[in-house]
């Protein structure tokens, strides 16, 4: 069981060059989350996916894309990198609206120069 | 507007000391409060939720609606306490969390 897995790890792109953040969780969750954490911000939510084949806008979703590929997966798209972008990529799941514990990823550290 | 506030960047204690991380919130609704810690080299994690009303590693928090807190307390700091804290606020359906900003606890020696 390894929960939440993101990849990749690390990524430096240039500016205008696009990537796909890549997010899985083997928990059977069903509500998965993209954040990013900038110093002294916290976590910002980009967006969000409630169930399967639903994804929502959330505090800072502008340069952002995701897909809720199956109930497993959710990635997060760069369409045009921004150095503004930088920042440590988190993603994160739950189990259920009882509880609303979220397990995250180990996160992605992107630079974009 | 919703928000999370934790006025602290930086918390330094000895070992021993008692310790406590603020946590204030704005949000008009009954809201779902929680700390979550991540330790060195290590994931977010949940630390604690105010609905449970539970003690994990010796912490608890307690909520105080008329002041719109939720601090953090531990009366016996130990040096593995020291990692990053953030405190977060979900929304009724439990969707949308937003976090603090965090704070850095030290427990010196």
């Amino acid at each position: 069981n390894a929960g939440v897995t993101q990849t990749p790890k690390f990524q430096v792109l240039k500016t205008g060059q696009s990537m796909t953040l890549q997010c899985a969780q083997d928990m059977n969750h069903n509500s998965m989350y993209w954040y990013r954490q900038d110093p002294g911000m916290g976590l910002r939510l980009i967006y969000y996916s409630a169930s399967e084949g639903t994804t929502d806008k959330g505090e800072v979703p502008n340069g952002y894309n995701v897909s809720r590929l199956n109930k497993r997966e959710f990635s997060l798209r760069l369409e045009s990198a921004a150095p503004s972008q930088t920042s440590v990529y988190f993603c994160a799941s739950t189990s259920d609206r009882t509880t609303y514990e979220q397990y995250f990823g180990p996160g992605t550290r992107l630079t974009v120069t | 507007a919703q928000r999370v506030t934790q006025p602290e960047k930086l918390l330094s204690v000895f070992k021993g000391a008692p310790v406590e991380l603020k946590c204030n919130y704005s949000y008009s609704g009954s809201p779902e409060l929680f700390w979550y810690v991540q330790y060195s080299r290590q994931r977010l994690q949940l630390l604690l939720r105010h609905i449970s009303r539970e003690s994990i590693k010796g912490f608890t928090a307690d909520l105080n609606k008329g002041e719109t807190s939720f601090h953090l307390k531990k009366p016996f700091a130990q040096e593995e306490d020291s990692a990053m804290y953030y405190c977060a606020l979900s929304d009724a359906g439990g969707f949308k969390t937003i976090f603090g900003a965090g704070t850095r606890l030290f427990v010196k020696a």
